[in-house]
Parts: structure tokens; sequence; C-alpha cells
């Protein structure tokens, strides 16, 4: 699965929208991009995946670059529950498994 | 019901103990998963199973030993832990080990201090 970068952490005024960029330059194309967060002490729970087109759901939104090579997840309305560890993660949909990288840590400020 | 859930919430052992945790899902998905996570770190896969017999082992030592005795029920058997150990076991389900909208569903864990 291709390797991604996120930065390790960023601040979001409660109210406002978060966009927390990831970038995945050798992904392939047939490899997915998935996103799922951590609250603290709590397990992962999965956001949203896409595989070139965006997507929308309740809980987020997921803008794809074109070349496939970046994603951006947005938050549009950013409450303080939202604090937590941000994953973006590059895998093949064929395959179950899923490689954590570091992560962004949000911090949702009032 | 939509939750994966794990007993114990938090598990202290010595290294001579035998113990184990338990985790069950009842939304017929057919994987499940044992991860382990250490403080500060992104969680780590150790063990896949699919259709309840074990599709992926990461390397993990055999002092880990994991069983799923039905399509409900994931065990992880420990002995002889180390207090390297120590960490957020977390257990995952998904529908199926494979395709769309394969996303994986998570207990919230069990913290185990190995003394």
């Amino acid at each position: 699965d291709a390797k991604t970068t996120q930065p390790p952490s960023m601040d979001c005024a409660e109210g406002r929208a978060a966009n927390l960029p990831c970038n995945h330059s050798t992904i392939s194309g047939n490899e997915y991009v998935y996103w799922y967060r951590q609250i603290h002490s709590q397990g992962p729970q999965y956001i949203i995946h896409g595989l070139k087109n965006n997507e929308t759901n309740e809980m987020a939104s997921l803008i794809i670059t074109e070349d496939r090579k970046s994603s951006t997840l947005i938050l549009p309305h950013a409450t303080l529950r939202d604090t937590a560890v941000y994953y973006c993660i590059v895998r093949v949909d064929a395959g179950n498994m899923l490689t954590f990288g570091g992560g962004t840590r949000l911090m949702v400020k009032p | 019901d939509t939750e994966v859930t794990q007993t114990p919430k938090h598990l202290v052992m010595g290294m001579t103990n035998k113990k184990s945790l338990k985790c069950e899902q009842h939304m017929g998905h057919r994987a499940m998963y044992w991860y382990k996570q250490k403080a500060k770190k992104p969680p780590e896969l150790m063990f896949v199973y699919s259709y309840e017999k074990l599709s992926i082992n990461e390397s993990v030592p055999s002092r880990f030993s994991p069983e799923c005795p039905n399509s409900s029920l994931l065990n992880l058997h420990l002995h002889a832990l180390q207090p390297e150990d120590s960490a957020l076991y977390l257990c995952a389900s998904s529908r199926h080990n494979s395709g769309s909208y394969n996303e994986q569903f998570f207990g919230p864990g069990t913290r185990l201090t190995v003394l």
C-alpha cells in the first residue's frame, strides 16, 4: 500500500471548517483513500473513503485531486467533539489490511 | 447492533500469568482483526481472521495466540508476556475481507499492563 504524509498537528476554531491534508504521491490506480479518526481513549472510527471522485457523507467531505496524489478531508463545522487524531490511509480495496501512519492531531478550540 | 465489544476494559497481569482478551460483534461480519497500539503511536495490525480462519499473522510472537471460535467471537490468549507488551489492544470487524465499503468497525480496546 502507498505511504501517506500528514501534518502532525492542526488547530481549528469551533464552528469553522477543518481542512486536513494528506499527500499520497505514490498511490496506484487501484488504491483507495480512507480516513479514520481516533478520539482519545477510544477505538478508531471510519469516516469516509474514495477512489477518484469527491465524496460526501453525514460526517465529512473528501476532496481528491485530479492526479490523485493528494486529498483533503473537510469537516464543515468543527465541534469540540471532533478533537481527535485523523488518519489518512491508502489501500487496495481488494485487501483488508489497514496500515496506519502517524496521523494529524486536530485540536478544535472554543 | 452496530457495536464491537471488548472485555475486559483494563487488565493487569504478571509475566507468568495466562489471560485472555475477548471481542464480540453481532453485525454478521465475517472478517475480524486484532491491533496493538502503544502510547502515542498508531495502531499496528497483528492478526486477521476471515471466515473464522486465520488469514494474516503479522509476525506476532507466539506468546500471543488468537482464536476465532465462531463468526461472532474473537479471542486473544496471552501467556508469558513482557512489560513491553503493555499496550491498548483493539479488535475490529468488517463485512468481508475485501471489496468496496469494507470499512472496519473498532471496539473500545483493552488496556493491558504487564508487570
